[in-house]
This record gives structure tokens, C-alpha cells and sequence, in this order.
């Protein structure tokens, strides 16, 4: 069974330009999670799908953070425009449920803001 | 507020046993994860308890105890590639399911 699958690997980018990041699920999976991790600290949760509905994006800076899952299955998660302090690991899990099911980890998408 | 605590760095010797502790104050409780993370990789699942009590999983075990806010991994017999992160999260029932993470332990093991 494949993992969850996340592209690019890594991106470098000058401040204020635009970056996006793509992320297909395990196939199944219907809730879908992206993550940020700062270097030396946990995943923190961005936002979360229920198929193609956002359950959860109260961590999401909404005046440059987007995200989408137009069909329910793979998403991306967008910057515009990307600042200094975006700098991280961008990662994306998928479960089979909300509640109780454990989460999968994609590789992540490691952005440098230069 | 929501806080978990872990050491940040542990040092043991290969083929030695090692605990790494975690602390949480969470907004109710659904069952705490941990994983571990590889440098430069995804953080791979390890174990899941939802009730008080150890749970054994091979050469790694976790235990929980609810009423302190308290759980251990346990790792034995300790193997190079065991040098990593290991990170404990929390479910919160009141925050809508989402996993809370700790810092992460960096274990170093050494031969």
C-alpha cells in the first residue's frame, strides 16, 4: 500500500514570492491534516479535511495561507506571499477517520524563505 | 491551556534499556501517540494508548496513567537506528480531535 505522498521535496524561494505544496492521502483515507514543524519542535496542525470540507483551520493564517480538497482526495496548501518566518517542514497525514485512527505521515515538503 | 512536556535530549548505550517521559495538561483526553522521527523524515507511528496501563509492542513499550497526565516509552535493547526523535501527542476531545504535539526527545545512542 503506498504512503502518503508529498511534493516538491524542497523548495527554496525569496520572500514574498508565492509557493504551494501538494499532497496525495493513503488511498481511503478520508480525513487529511496538514502539519507545520519548525526545526526542534512538534507538528503543528494548519487544518483538517473531512473528505472535501475544512473541519478545523483555526491555526491557518488565513491572510496568506490557503488550502484545498476540491475532490476529496489529494489537497494543496498554498502561500502567498511567503515571508521569512515560513521557513519549515510542511507536512501532510491522512487517517481513515477523525477520531481514534492513527495518522500517517507523508516525507514533507521542506520550504526555505530566503 | 494545552501543554506536553518531554526531555529534549537522552543519551543511552547501545543494547541498554531507556524511558522518555511525557507530561500533558490537555482539554480532555482521547488517547496519546507516540512517534518517531528520523532526521530530515516523517514522523512514523509507534504506539496508541487510550487506557491506563502498559502496552508492549516488541522491543518498545509505552505506558499511560490518566490520572497524572503521565506517560513512558520504553525502548529496549537498544539498537543504533534507534537514534532519533521521539514524539508524544495527545487527542483532546475538546479540541475538536486534533493531535497535540510535544516537542520531541532527540535519543542519541551511542555503542
Amino acid at each position: 500500500e503506498a504512503g502518503v505522498v508529498q511534493s516538491p521535496r524542497y523548495k527554496i524561494i525569496e520572500k514574498k514570492q508565492p509557493v504551494a505544496f501538494w499532497c496525495n492521502p493513503i488511498s481511503g483515507h478520508n480525513t487529511l491534516y496538514w502539519y507545520r514543524q519548525n526545526l526542534g519542535q512538534g507538528p503543528e496542525l494548519l487544518i483538517r479535511y473531512e473528505n472535501e470540507e475544512a473541519v478545523d483551520d483555526s491555526q491557518l493564517p488565513k491572510d496568506r495561507f490557503s488550502a484545498e480538497r476540491l475532490k476529496g482526495v489529494d489537497s494543496t496548501l498554498k502561500i502567498q506571499p511567503a515571508e521569512l518566518g515560513d521557513s519549515a517542514v510542511y507536512l501532510c497525514a491522512s487517517s481513515s477517520t477523525a477520531t481514534f485512527e492513527t495518522q500517517y505521515f507523508g516525507p514533507g515538503t521542506r520550504l526555505l524563505v530566503l | 491551556g494545552q501543554n506536553i512536556d518531554q526531555p529534549t535530549e537522552m543519551t543511552a548505550t547501545e543494547g541498554a534499556i531507556v524511558q522518555i517521559n511525557c507530561t500533558y495538561q490537555t482539554s480532555g483526553f482521547n488517547g496519546l501517540f507516540w512517534y518517531q522521527q528520523h532526521a530530515g523524515e516523517a514522523p512514523t507511528f509507534l504506539s496508541y494508548n487510550v487506557l491506563d496501563g502498559l502496552e508492549e509492542k516488541g522491543r518498545f513499550s509505552s505506558f499511560l496513567s490518566r490520572s497524572k497526565g503521565y506517560s513512558y516509552l520504553l525502548l529496549k535493547e537498544l539498537q543504533m537506528k534507534d537514534s532519533a526523535s521521539y514524539l508524544c501527542a495527545v487527542e483532546g476531545a475538546n479540541s475538536s480531535y486534533k493531535l497535540i504535539f510535544g516537542s520531541g526527545t532527540r535519543l542519541l545512542v551511542r555503542p
